[in-house]
């Protein structure tokens, strides 16, 4: 079956430092791919949509100056939070669109970020 | 746009116990789908549903797609420990630009 792989799975760093975290899928081209955070114990809250080649669509109160979305080829997307602080850490994760209008998301593992 | 509200938000059985998770909408719904996501895991899909009236069923679990489009319910018959984790009903929504809402989720837990 399809899989997203994400990386890195965990990342702890110092208020202020900027953290790259890459969504591949592995087997099957991506046009379009999702970014959520979710809080503990809360829901999915989808923060940006990523289209290949073109601009992501930020949801409502998401800073997209905050939050740096790169989706430039058909199996790569990164988010980027630039100059993090302790209330960024979350649980980000990454989803991939199947093929097909009925197909499932392919989620990734999820990157646990902590800010110090 | 659409939301969908999730009921209820915790739920602890004894293995053996039926469990039901329920999710309701204001508006009528084109589909819903079902994922679940295990403590300290990635949500997995477990069905979507389209049809009113709609009923599948996957081994020990029912879902269910309301007559009107507007609810639809997940039951697990005797539940075992493994079926511990958070269930989601998501609406996937807006056509060729979709997205996916996440109600809010029920977390179960079982007591062997």
């Amino acid at each position: 079956g399809a899989v997203v792989s994400q990386h890195p799975s965990w990342v702890i760093c110092k208020s202020g430092t900027s953290v790259k975290i890459e969504c591949r899928s592995l087997d099957f081209q991506a046009t379009t791919m999702f970014w959520y955070r979710q809080f503990p114990k809360q829901s999915l809250m989808l923060m940006a949509t990523s289209n290949e080649g073109s601009k992501a669509t930020y949801e409502q109160g998401v800073e997209k100056d905050k939050f740096l979305i790169n989706h430039a080829s058909l199996t790569l997307s990164t988010l980027t939070v630039t100059s993090a602080h302790p209330e960024d850490s979350s649980f980000y994760i990454c989803s991939a669109d199947g093929q097909g209008r009925t197909s499932p998301q392919h989620f990734g593992d999820g990157t646990r970020l902590s800010i110090l | 746009g659409q939301q969908v509200m999730q009921i209820p938000q915790y739920q602890h059985v004894q293995e053996g116990e039926d469990f039901t998770t329920y999710c309701n909408s204001s508006t009528t719904l084109s589909n819903i789908q079902w994922y679940k996501q295990r403590p300290g895991g990635h949500p997995v899909f477990l069905i979507q549903l389209v049809k009113s009236g709609e009923v599948k069923k996957q081994k020990r679990l029912t879902f269910q797609f309301g007559e009107a489009k507007k609810n639809s319910s997940l039951h697990i018959t005797a539940t075992q420990t493994t079926d511990v984790g958070t269930y989601f009903c998501v609406l996937r929504s807006g056509g060729s630009n979709y997205k996916l809402t996440f109600g809010k989720g029920t977390l179960l837990t079982v007591n062997p």
